[in-house]
């Protein structure tokens, strides 16, 4: 268990609707990513927020769009969904400690698995 | 922009070793990271090079040279459950955290 906590964990729409996925980062973790992983693809980085700032941002589309909360929880909303949207997407948190290196150290959630059909 | 490039799969045999390479092209250059993926399971955090050399941590080693844009994982005395694809991450401008496509190991028996 890395401690990030991811829901829903699939999550079943038609084309044209748009769907809303969350995430809780591990405890004391202020950053938090947004990765999308299509079948036998790679991960594709699609935004990274620093308490509630956004402070990367990937190949992530304009129907797309994400929210880091006073909280730290983050949402990630996905709208006008076409077929090519389905994928596993991934949450990942991390401490962002440049100096102690563990910047790129980041913990998983299970991942939504949306299926647009 | 970064570029990460990785063997798409690999075979190997149980209890041999294995190496893994990754080559990467990128600007601001902060580390680079190896991460365990199995069939639909979340990443794992494995390994951590900044500074060129070898860093050691039980069955798996990771090695980095930042003047040729290279690293590798090796895997010593492979096991079944080693099975997975294996992803080698750049953390570059913008402190942005790039993933290659991954590697599928396959281990036999």
């Amino acid at each position: 268990d890395s401690g990030v906590t991811q829901t829903p964990k699939h999550l079943i729409t038609a084309t044209g609707q748009r769907v809303t996925l969350r995430c809780s980062p591990r405890s004391g973790d202020l950053s938090v990513y947004w990765y999308q992983q299509s079948l036998d693809q790679g991960l594709q980085f699609l935004i990274q927020y620093y308490n509630g700032e956004e402070r990367a941002k990937g190949n992530i589309l304009e129907r797309f769009s994400a929210q880091q909360f006073p909280d730290l929880h983050s949402e990630l909303n996905l709208s006008s969904l076409e077929l090519g949207d389905s994928a596993l997407y991934f949450c990942a948190s991390s401490v962002w400690d440049l100096l102690r290196g563990k910047a790129g150290e980041l913990f998983f959630g299970e991942g939504s698995r949306l299926t647009v059909l | 922009g970064q570029n990460i490039d990785q063997p798409t799969e690999m075979t190997a045999t149980e209890g041999a070793i294995v190496q893994i390479n990754c080559t990467y092209q990128t600007s601001g250059f902060n580390g680079l990271f190896w991460y365990q993926q199995h069939a639909g399971e979340a990443p794992t955090f494995l390994s951590y090079n900044v500074l060129d050399g070898l860093e050691e941590k039980g069955r798996f080693s990771s090695f980095l040279s930042r003047s040729k844009g290279y690293s590798y994982l090796l895997l010593k005395e492979l096991q079944m459950k080693d099975s997975a694809s294996y992803l080698c991450a750049a953390l570059g401008a913008g402190n942005m955290l790039t993933f290659g496509g991954g590697t599928r190991l396959m281990v036999k028996p």
